[in-house]
């Protein structure tokens, strides 16, 4: 059974940062493209970042390049996303989800949540 | 960057009767590289559609997806109840990755 299991969500102040974990289970994890995809309340589905299999490639959406970092362990089978500069703008469900360019997004986690907020 | 635009923005129907969701691009989407996804409240999306036309695994056939280049459908054919949900496309083929903003289909 596939399995992406996110970690780290919360309440965090704006300026604060926020770490993201995801361990995946029940696919090749190593050789699978990952992003982390965001729902804000009220507005739809964001790409906000994604990885090549072996970390030679990532990608950021201009709303959170600077701030946002991503990275994976294919030793661990965890891809994790380090959040910086947090804006109330950021609050959402991030989901962790196999897949990426060229690839259908085929597996999602059940999401963490990030409320920023004073 | 290709905007993918939905429509109708809501669909309300009744079960049995058919569905059919529009997905137009801003440009050709590379290599048919178009997805449908499904959203319940609460719920993370989850893949019903992949290269325009070919079902997930596990999906029921009365999903289908058809088009190319810069029109796509999506049709239920026979809705259920439970198909009561938020459906977004996404193109997958050229960097960056969008989603359209959805269309809710609403089961009376």
């Amino acid at each position: 059974e596939v399995q992406l299991l996110e970690s780290g969500g919360g309440l965090v102040q704006p300026g604060g940062c926020l770490r993201l974990s995801c361990v995946a289970s029940g696919f090749s994890f190593w050789s699978s493209t990952m992003s982390w995809v965001r729902h804000a309340p009220g507005k739809g589905l964001e790409r906000v970042s994604g990885i090549t299999t072996n970390s030679d490639s990532t990608y950021y959406a201009d709303s959170v390049k600077g701030r946002f970092t991503i990275s994976r362990d294919n030793s661990n089978n965890t891809l994790s996303l380090q959040m910086s500069s947090l804006r109330a703008e950021d609050t959402a469900v991030y989901y962790c989800v196999k897949g990426g360019l060229g690839d259908p997004f085929e597996y999602w986690g059940q999401g963490a949540l990030v409320t920023v907020s004073s | 960057e290709i905007v993918l635009t939905q429509s109708p923005g809501t669909l309300c129907l009744s079960p049995g009767e058919r569905a059919t969701l529009s997905c137009r691009a801003s440009q050709s989407v590379g290599s048919g590289y178009l997805g449908w996804y499904q959203q319940k409240p609460g719920q993370a999306p989850r893949l019903l559609i992949y290269g325009a036309s070919s079902r997930a695994t596990g999906i029921p056939g009365r999903f289908s997806g058809s088009g190319s280049g810069t029109d796509f459908t999506l049709t239920i054919s026979r809705l259920e109840p439970e198909d009561s949900a938020v459906y977004y496309c996404q193109q997958y083929g050229s960097p960056p990755l969008t989603f359209g903003g959805g269309t809710k289909v609403e089961i009376k």
